[in-house]
């Protein structure tokens, strides 16, 4: 049983427009979330984090929210650019060494 | 900058080989992972070190084992390749931090084909 899910395996979205990739969770007690993007042929990479105790984090383009009533994460990209084309994976945390990750959404930036 | 490395980019194995993946980190990290990605399953742990020489078993750990003899350094093993361990494999590290999880930086990968 997949604790963390993200429902959509892909999203396309016109170059300067707004991504929205979402990622639902099941178990309450998660306290740490995270995102990461993944080119072909390369390891994920960190992109942003926040922890269960706020709503919202910002980093330039990026904002994750965290909505924990609805046990949903989603991560906002405006304005979104060709090279975000990439899979991005959100992952959650109980407090303890591991992550726990989702299966991932491809996202295409048309030009 | 955090370097993780990994000592092959791509592997083709036969079945029921010994297979061994090796990682390294060059930032002192205290934690090391080993997960396979594959398709619409995103990354799935199989096993994790906190310290040298000790592990973790993760959610899938049938069929390897691991070995971290120094703390810069994470194997893993496949004892006797199968087919359904064709993936790719990637290696991450993290400090230990009070909060538990911490950010986890990953390596290249490793995609492994057994025939």
């Amino acid at each position: 049983d997949q604790q963390v899910k993200q429902n959509s395996p892909s999203l396309s979205v016109q170059e300067g427009r707004i991504s929205i990739l979402n990622c639902d969770y099941t178990n309450s007690m998660f306290d740490y979330f995270l995102w990461y993007k993944k080119y072909p042929a390369e390891g994920p990479t960190f992109l942003i984090s926040i922890s269960s105790i706020k709503d919202k984090n910002e980093d330039g383009r990026f904002t994750v929210f965290l909505n924990k009533s609805a046990k949903h994460l989603s991560l906002h990209i405006v304005p979104s650019q060709p090279g975000d084309s990439a899979v991005y994976f959100c992952a959650a945390s109980l407090g303890s060494y591991k992550l726990i990750f989702g299966s991932g959404t491809r996202l295409l930036v048309r030009p | 900058d955090v370097k993780v490395t990994q000592s092959s980019r791509y592997l083709v194995k036969r079945t029921g080989e010994k297979v061994f993946l090796e990682c390294v980190q060059d930032m002192d990290h205290e934690n090391m992972f080993w997960y396979r990605q594959d398709p619409g399953l995103g990354l799935r742990l199989i096993y994790f070190s906190y310290d040298v020489k000790m592990k973790e078993k993760g959610d899938i750990p049938e069929g390897y084992s691991v070995s971290r003899e120094k703390k810069e350094r994470f194997s893993l093993i496949l004892e006797s390749a199968s087919t359904n361990q064709t993936s790719m494999y990637l290696c991450a590290s993290s400090l230990l931090s009070s909060r538990g999880a911490d950010t986890q930086y990953f390596g290249p990968g490793t995609r492994l084909t057994v025939l």
